[in-house]
């Protein structure tokens, strides 16, 4: 079946140095499946950052990026100055655009940033 | 801005116990979720739904029921709960067709524990 794989854990980056959380699927049952970012902010409910649904495109929301790879099946999520603020768990989604409009998730990824 | 509201927020039972889990949303989406997150595995789909009657299979369904009454009520039903079914759930709705939809807008969450 499809599935999501993000970097799994806890990643650690100072403020103001640069941030990339990988993401890559497996779209087995549809060419062209939306893909997204949310994000829980503590003490907040799940919310989406930002998501793109052609291949080719880039998302950018707060300051993070993501670029749709159809080749490399990749949708990594990049900022180039984190802050302390950013603190959070991210987690990479896809929709299909068949069977129901079916949405998996990654495994989450929280990241701290230090002050 | 969606709506999506769980009840109860907070639930304990004992092994073998009924739980049932509702989620309303106030905004005609047509399409309804329900996940349950742990740490390190992330969100996982239990079941979904396109509309009142229907009821899409997810991708950890045993030990749960759902019903999808009406537009704005999905409801995730633990006939036996277990021990292993300790967990946050999440209940998402999203509107729309085509690939130009999808995003999801989650409730604040119900945690279950099962004694």
């Amino acid at each position: 079946g499809d599935s999501v794989t993000q970097t799994e854990g806890q990643v650690t980056v100072s403020e103001s140095k640069s941030l990339i959380i990988n993401c890559t699927y497996s779209a087995t049952s549809i060419a062209y499946p939306n893909l997204f970012w949310y994000v829980r902010y503590p003490g907040e409910g799940l919310q989406l950052l930002l998501k793109v649904i052609t291949a080719g495109q880039k998302g950018s929301s707060r300051g993070f990026e993501a670029t749709y790879n159809k080749e490399t099946t990749s949708f990594h999520l990049q900022k180039a100055s984190v802050q302390e603020s950013d603190s959070a768990v991210y987690y990479c989604a896809l929709r299909q655009d068949t069977n129901a409009y079916k949405v998996i998730f990654g495994k989450g990824t929280h990241l701290h940033v230090l002050p | 801005e969606a709506a999506v509201t769980q009840s109860p927020r907070n639930k304990v039972t004992v092994t073998g116990g009924n739980v049932t889990l509702s989620c309303r949303q106030t905004n005609s989406h047509n399409y309804m979720y329900w996940y349950r997150q742990d740490t390190g595995h992330g969100l996982r789909l239990i079941h979904y739904s396109y509309g009142a009657g229907n009821l899409q299979i997810g991708d950890v369904p045993d030990g749960y029921k759902a019903t999808r009454t009406t537009q704005e009520d999905f409801f995730l039903l633990l006939e036996l709960a277990s021990p292993s079914q300790t967990s946050l759930y999440f209940c998402a709705s999203s509107g729309g067709t085509g690939r130009n939809t999808g995003q999801l807008y989650f409730g604040e969450g119900s945690k279950l524990t099962v004694l």
